[in-house]
């Protein structure tokens, strides 16, 4: 039974790219997060969706900064024009339902260069 | 909001040392409460949860419990080891806030020899 998958693992992009980072949730589980951490601090909230359905994008900054989870395949967080302060580890959690602890995957690191 | 408030860091320790690490919460609703783990380079995994008042969570000799009294969920181990060295989170998820979850900003704990 795998567990949370990501990828890249780690991704260079230079300042104006656009960055996107995948994530796989466990079998079964239709809810997935994602969080950002940067170095030496905690990790933050982003977004909260639910199978094509975003329900929770409170933590996400408005502009360049989008998510989904489509029905088929992997959720995306998609970065546009990324800036050197979009450099962080980005980690995507499922679980599979509401309020159940969440499984986290490897997460992404991001630098931009 | 829901918040979560854990005791800040570094905490060094040395081997077969008593650990505490204090988490406090302040939410609306009655939510379920969890300690995750981080080891460098790692995602998060969930070391013990409770999901109740006067529950006690508990995995490999560390152990806490809900105290909805004092608001408080703090994690503890009789004697730690070199491995234990991680960093520590306290979480809550609120299923009367669409399950979104709130974290601590993490606790370093470092084991010494």
């Amino acid at each position: 039974n795998a567990g949370v998958m990501q990828n890249p693992r780690h991704l260079v992009r230079r300042r104006g790219q656009e960055a996107r980072l995948r994530c796989s949730p466990m079998k079964g589980h239709s809810h997935v997060y994602w969080y950002r951490q940067l170095p030496e601090e905690g990790l933050k909230f982003m977004v909260y969706l639910q199978k094509e359905n975003i329900i929770d994008e409170s933590g996400m900054p408005k502009e360049r900064f989008s998510a989904e989870f489509p029905k088929e395949g992997p959720s995306i967080l998609r970065i546009q024009q990324v800036v050197r302060g979009d450099s962080a580890a980005y980690f995507c959690a499922s679980s599979p339902s509401t309020g159940d602890e969440q499984y986290f995957g490897p997460g992404t690191r991001l630098t931009v260069t | 909001g829901n918040s979560v408030t854990q005791m800040e860091g570094p905490v060094t320790l040395s081997e077969e040392a008593f650990l505490t690490i204090n988490c406090t919460y302040t939410a609306t609703g009655y939510p379920s409460l969890f300690w995750y783990v981080q080891y460098p380079g790692e995602g998060l995994q969930l070391l013990l949860k409770a999901t109740k008042a006067d529950d006690k969570g508990s995995n490999k000799g560390f152990e806490a419990t809900y105290r909805k009294e004092t608001t408080s969920f703090h994690l503890e181990k009789g004697s730690v080891q070199v491995s234990d060295s991680a960093v520590y989170f306290c979480a809550l998820s609120d299923r009367g806030n669409a399950g979104k979850s709130t974290f601590g900003d993490g606790t370093t704990l470092t084991v010494k020899p």
